[in-house]
C-alpha cells in the first residue's frame, strides 16, 4: 500500500462548480498535511496546510481532515479554468521529509 | 522578499557525466530539501539539511550527494548520470526540519540525460 494515495484523474468540473479532491494516508501518527497546485511544467505551489481535524477555508479552497479514516480532502468552490492544475497531497514523514501522492489531474471546463 | 531560486534552469547532460545543482533558500529559512520529479509522478524526497547537517535521506543511491553551506544555499551533486536521472529536481526550504513546517518550492532545475 502506497503511504499517500489520490485519484490521478482527470477529474473534469464545469466552470463555476465544486471540485472534490481526495488523499488518504497510512501513517496514523501524521499531524500534519499540505496540498500543493502544480502548473504543467511548473513547480508546486502550497495552497493549504491542515493540522486539526475539521474544516479550513481559504479564499475559494477548504481542506477537510479526518484522522479516524486516515484521509484529507480539497475542495475548491466556484472552480475556474486558472484551477486547472495537478493538486499534490503531502504528508511529513520523520523531520520535514513530505511524502507525496502522485497528485489529482483537475480540469476546468469553461 | 526572493523566493527559493535554483539554478541553472534547464541542463542536457550524457550519460556517465556529473552534474551539480545549485539552491538558494528563503531568507531566513535554514532548512533546504531536495526532491526528484519524474513526469507523471509526485516529487520524491532526496535530501533534507538544517543548519548544514543532513537530517534525512531518501531512497536514492549513492551517486546523489547533498551539502548545505553557512549561508544555509545547497547544492545536490548526481554522478555517473543514467537515463533515468531525467526529471525535475526541485529544492524547497522551510523554517525548521519539523513536520510541521511548510516546504516552500524553487521553480526547479529540468535535466535531461541523453
Amino acid at each position: 500500500q502506497k503511504e499517500v494515495e489520490q485519484n490521478s484523474g482527470p477529474l473534469s468540473v464545469p466552470e463555476g462548480a465544486i471540485a472534490s479532491l481526495n488523499c488518504t494516508y497510512s501513517d496514523r501518527g501524521s499531524q500534519s498535511f499540505f496540498w500543493y497546485r502544480q502548473y504543467s511544467g511548473k513547480s508546486p505551489e502550497l495552497i493549504m496546510s491542515i493540522y486539526s481535524n475539521g474544516d479550513k477555508e481559504d479564499g475559494r479552497f477548504t481542506a477537510q481532515l479526518n484522522k479516524a479514516s486516515q484521509y484529507v480532502s480539497l475542495l475548491i468552490r466556484d472552480s475556474q479554468p486558472s484551477d486547472s492544475a495537478t493538486y499534490l497531497c503531502a504528508v511529513p514523514a520523520a523531520g520535514n521529509k513530505l511524502t507525496f501522492g502522485g497528485g489529482t489531474r483537475v480540469l476546468v471546463k469553461p | 522578499d526572493a523566493g527559493v531560486t535554483q539554478s541553472p534552469t534547464h541542463l542536457i547532460k550524457t550519460r556517465g557525466q556529473q552534474v551539480t545543482l545549485r539552491c538558494s533558500p528563503i531568507s531566513g529559512h535554514k532548512s533546504v530539501s531536495w526532491y526528484q520529479q519524474v513526469l507523471g509522478q509526485g516529487p520524491q524526497f532526496i535530501f533534507q539539511y538544517y543548519e548544514k547537517e543532513e537530517r534525512g535521506r531518501g531512497n536514492f543511491p549513492d551517486r546523489f550527494s547533498a551539502r548545505q553551506f553557512p549561508n544555509y544555499s545547497s547544492e545536490l551533486n548526481v554522478n555517473a548520470l543514467l537515463l533515468g536521472d531525467s526529471a525535475l529536481y526541485l529544492c524547497a526550504s522551510s523554517l525548521s526540519d519539523r513536520g510541521g513546517s511548510p516546504l516552500h518550492f524553487g521553480n526547479g532545475t529540468r535535466l535531461t540525460v541523453t
